[in-house]
């Protein structure tokens, strides 16, 4: 069974403080790894898309590894704002028809002035 | 980027109703798109895939006469939610996707039943 587990659930970090968040996935066929951003009721919003040969990535404050042979990933956050308080969401794509995911439950981010 | 366009935003109605949702691709033909619904605290899970043109595919357990999706052109896709009821209640999530392509997300419908 396709699966992604995310941890922490849940980070609670002082502003300006770096953090990073995990995900291991077993999901095959892999196509590709993504992370999102979901503010609370709103949908996610795309941050990093790493395909099989990519290790890491980069948007902004955000950077993304993957490891295709252990099947994990990371999302490292530096120097943390207010408005990075979101649900991050890691999101594995298999197939390169119809797109299939499987998504993570998400690390629940608080960052407190 | 890609920008994909859901409607309305908030939707609150008694029981009984039927509600439409729309998704718009904005700026790119979507050959593919997606509807997905979350509950508080949960991830995304996925209600069915449209081709357009063509019926959707839904996902075990999820029931087709109750979920109607339409998916008439390359821009546009509807869920409509029929004889809404309480249980329901939740956050509707579109995405849309060219062919290859990664799924692009809308901004959600807080559908609300009471």
């Amino acid at each position: 069974k396709n699966q992604v587990e995310q941890s922490p659930q849940s980070l609670i970090i002082l502003e300006g403080k770096n953090c990073t968040l995990q995900c291991n996935y077993t999901v095959s066929p892999f196509s590709n790894l993504r992370w999102y951003k979901q503010d609370t009721g709103r949908g996610p919003v795309s941050l990093t898309i790493m395909t099989f040969s990519e290790n890491t990535k980069s948007n902004g404050r955000y950077t993304a590894t993957l490891d295709a042979d252990t099947k994990q990933s990371s999302l490292h956050i530096t120097a943390s704002q207010l408005s990075d308080s979101a649900s991050y969401i890691c999101v594995v794509g298999s197939n390169f028809g119809n797109e299939k995911l499987t998504f993570g439950t998400g690390t629940r981010l608080t960052i407190i002035p | 980027g890609a920008v994909v366009s859901q409607h309305p935003s908030r939707v609150i109605c008694k029981s009984g109703t039927s509600v439409k949702i729309e998704c718009r691709s904005l700026d790119f033909q979507a050959t593919t798109m997606f509807w997905y619904r979350q509950f508080p605290k949960q991830s995304l899970m996925l209600m069915a895939t449209s081709n357009e043109g063509s019926k959707a595919t839904y996902e075990q357990g999820v029931e087709k006469d109750k979920f109607l999706i339409n998916h008439a052109s390359l821009t546009l896709s509807t869920l409509t939610v029929t004889s809404a009821h309480p249980e329901d209640s939740s956050f509707y999530i579109c995405s849309a996707s060219k062919s290859m392509q990664p799924q692009h997300f809308g901004d959600g419908t807080r559908l609300s039943i009471l």
